[in-house]
């Protein structure tokens, strides 16, 4: 079962930035946490993970709390072409178990 | 990243009747993983495929309906045996690389008519 859990969906301004939220409170000590988006039915695109560190790529950056029991995903600068399914996964003895997502709905 | 690709894209089949869909990648991989995907839903895995060993299945799938399998580190099969319309889905290869990363293959959407 996933061990996320996150809100269903979120709206946001063109060129503003999105803030994904998830949580992940049963996450334990060398647990990743992953970021993948979908979009349209396409296979789950990868978008950064991350241990206990923040994390920033060219695509997003990833902010953990100290605690490590919840996560954000940021895209600084969202397009109309982030629009899409994003997941936050806790790998599970090695596998990915995903949960629902947020949509992302980026508004013109 | 690697780069995958399935087979077919997306088909159109008979209740009763097989499909096999299969999964290349472009690099060799230890672990590789079979996902559905029911319209409206997430993905959901299936089973994990490792190259010599039988398929793991996670709970709510067996070996009877989703045959798999692993031949080599490059490719995997998936088969969708005695279909019915309720197996209409996208289903969806992955493979782990050695950053612990998992990478999609682009997917095969499955119409039971």
């Amino acid at each position: 079962d996933a061990k996320t859990t996150q809100p269903t969906s979120m709206d946001c301004a063109e060129g503003r930035a999105a803030n994904l939220p998830c949580n992940h409170s049963t996450i334990s000590g060398n647990e990743y946490v992953y970021w993948y988006r979908q979009i349209h039915s396409q296979g789950p695109q990868y978008i950064i993970h991350g241990l206990k560190n923040n994390e920033t790529n060219e695509m997003a950056s990833l902010i953990i709390t100290e605690d490590r029991k919840s996560s954000t995903l940021i895209l600084p600068h969202a397009t109309l072409r982030d629009t899409a399914v994003y997941y936050c996964i806790v790998k599970d003895f090695n596998k990915f178990y995903f949960g629902s997502g947020t949509k992302l709905n980026v508004k013109p | 990243s690697a780069v995958i690709s399935q087979k077919p894209s997306r088909d159109i089949c008979q209740r009763g009747t097989s499909l096999t869909i299969q999964c290349q990648v472009d690099s060799q991989v230890t672990m590789m993983f079979w996902y559905r995907q029911q319209p409206g839903q997430s993905l959901t895995l299936i089973a994990t495929a490792n190259q010599g060993s039988e398929a793991t299945y996670e709970s709510g799938f067996v070996i009877d309906k989703f045959p798999i399998s692993r031949p080599n580190l490059t490719f995997s099969t998936l088969t969708v045996s005695n279909m019915s319309p309720e197996d209409s889905s996208i289903y969806l290869c992955s493979v782990e690389l050695f950053t612990d990363t998992q990478y999609f293959g682009p997917g095969t959407r499955l119409t039971v008519l």
